[in-house]
């Protein structure tokens, strides 16, 4: 059974940084691209940022392009998201997702996600 | 970036009804279109992709059609499972962002 298990939310002041983790298990994590999406509260989903399999290509949105980072490591089977400069309208909850493929923008399985508030 | 809207943002339905949700992207997506189902409290599950093909596990009763910059998602006799927030998103823009649609939530009349 896929899981996926965020952690490291919070409550972070404007300006701050806080870096998620997403602990993968029950598939071969390294075959599968991963993708980062947020919802704040409310509101609809948007997407965030996808990387590869193998960590070498990496996408963002616009809204947070240059403030946040991707990665992954793969003998951890853990997805990471570092983020920095973060405003209120970082807060949301954070989904990690899996794709099907190497570099997929589908997502085909989900966590449970991970609050973040920016706040002061 | 490209644009995705949907209509309506809110259905109401009764169970057993035929419903028709929309999808329209700002430009040609070919069919990299998938719909996601949301419920209350949960995380979005994946119903379909390739803007036809359905998930494994997923009732037959939904289905989706198109191609290009216009998709529905249409579910036949709706059942009390099915009363969520719906959301289409185009998964093959790389350079542009992978957008979700608004949402359309399809309520119990």
């Amino acid at each position: 059974e896929v899981q996926l298990l965020e952690s490291g939310g919070g409550l972070v002041q404007p300006g701050g940084s806080l870096r998620l983790s997403c602990a993968a298990s029950g598939f071969g994590f390294h075959a599968h691209a991963m993708s980062w999406v947020r919802q704040a509260p409310g509101k609809g989903l948007e997407w965030v940022a996808l990387i590869d399999t193998a960590g070498q290509f990496s996408y963002y949105a616009d809204s947070v392009k240059g403030r946040f980072t991707i990665s992954r490591d793969n003998l951890q089977s853990t997805l990471f998201l570092q983020m920095t400069s973060l405003t209120a309208g970082d807060t949301a909850l954070y989904y990690c997702a899996k794709g099907p493929t190497a570099a997929s923008a589908l997502l085909e399985d989900w966590g449970q996600g991970a609050l973040v508030t920016v706040s002061s | 970036d490209i644009q995705m809207t949907q209509s309506p943002s809110t259905l109401s339905a009764s169970v057993g009804d035929r419903v028709t949700l929309t999808c329209r992207a700002s430009e040609n997506m070919g069919n990299w279109l998938a719909w996601y189902q949301q419920k209350p409290g949960e995380a979005p599950k994946l119903l379909i992709h390739r803007a036809s093909t359905l998930e494994s596990g997923v009732p037959s009763r939904f289905s989706g059609t198109g191609y290009g910059t216009d998709f529905t998602l249409t579910i036949d006799s709706l059942q009390p499972d099915d009363f969520a927030t719906y959301y289409c998103q185009q998964y093959n823009s790389y350079l542009r962002g992978f957008a979700f649609g608004p949402g359309t939530k399809v309520e119990i009349k």
